[in-house]
């Protein structure tokens, strides 16, 4: 098993704060996904990166992979109470097979 | 992405007893997992399940406690057996189509 390190692993900010949360292994990824999850529901899929050096956007939030495939970072501008929630990154060493969950991030944003 | 339709979504069980949890899937799906997740924190992997063999438990987790099937291409089942007030947790499927990994809703199991 591939080892995920995420942190921070609980964050309490206010609204309008940002914030970045990390993603680090000493493996290599074939890609890496970042979840979010609510109380009571599956994970759902935010981003997969692929590309070292990629970086993507959706909405406020960018997220980045590591030139070497290694790490990732999901970095949230202006937080809101809405992005309340357990933010989970996985990797996935080869196609198909189960995903190398971190730890995840506990975010809570209050008003 | 695919759908699946997980269930019972939460059950509250007497220590000794067994609980099948069952996985839905709305399209055919190669490869089927199963993890367990303590409330806020990350997923542990339980076993792998494909069609037509016996699944891939990890290290950890045997046939015996947590026996799997797979009858088909969009269905599978984990059974928590015997059970003990440290199985209490949330139990989640996941499939992936080789495009994308899709998670039921999960099933958050109380051991009394």
């Amino acid at each position: 098993t591939q080892l995920l390190e995420q942190s921070p692993q609980f964050l309490s900010i206010q609204e309008g704060e940002n914030l970045t949360v990390y993603c680090n292994s000493s493996s290599v990824f074939s890609s890496l996904q970042w979840y979010r999850q609510e109380p009571g529901e599956g994970p759902v899929l935010l981003v997969t990166v692929v590309t070292g050096g990629e970086v993507k956007k959706l909405k406020r939030l960018t997220f980045q992979f590591g030139d070497a495939r290694k790490d990732s970072s999901l970095h949230i501008t202006a937080a809101q109470p809405g992005d309340t929630g357990l933010y989970l990154c996985a990797g996935e060493s080869n196609s198909g097979y189960a995903l190398n969950f971190g730890k995840g991030t506990s975010l809570l944003v209050t008003p | 992405s695919a759908v699946i339709s997980q269930k019972p979504s939460r059950d509250i069980c007497q220590r000794g007893t067994s609980l099948t949890i069952q996985c839905q899937v709305d399209s055919q799906v190669t490869m089927m997992f199963w993890y367990r997740q303590q409330p806020g924190q990350s997923l542990t992997l339980i076993a792998t399940a494909n069609q037509g063999s016996e699944a891939t438990y990890e290290s950890g987790f045997v046939i015996d406690k947590f026996p799997i099937s797979r009858p088909n291409l969009t269905f599978s089942t984990l059974t928590v057996s015997n059970m003990s007030p440290e199985d209490s947790s949330i139990y989640l499927c996941s499939a992936t189509t080789g495009s994308g990994y899709t998670f039921g809703s999960g099933t958050r199991l109380t051991v009394v």
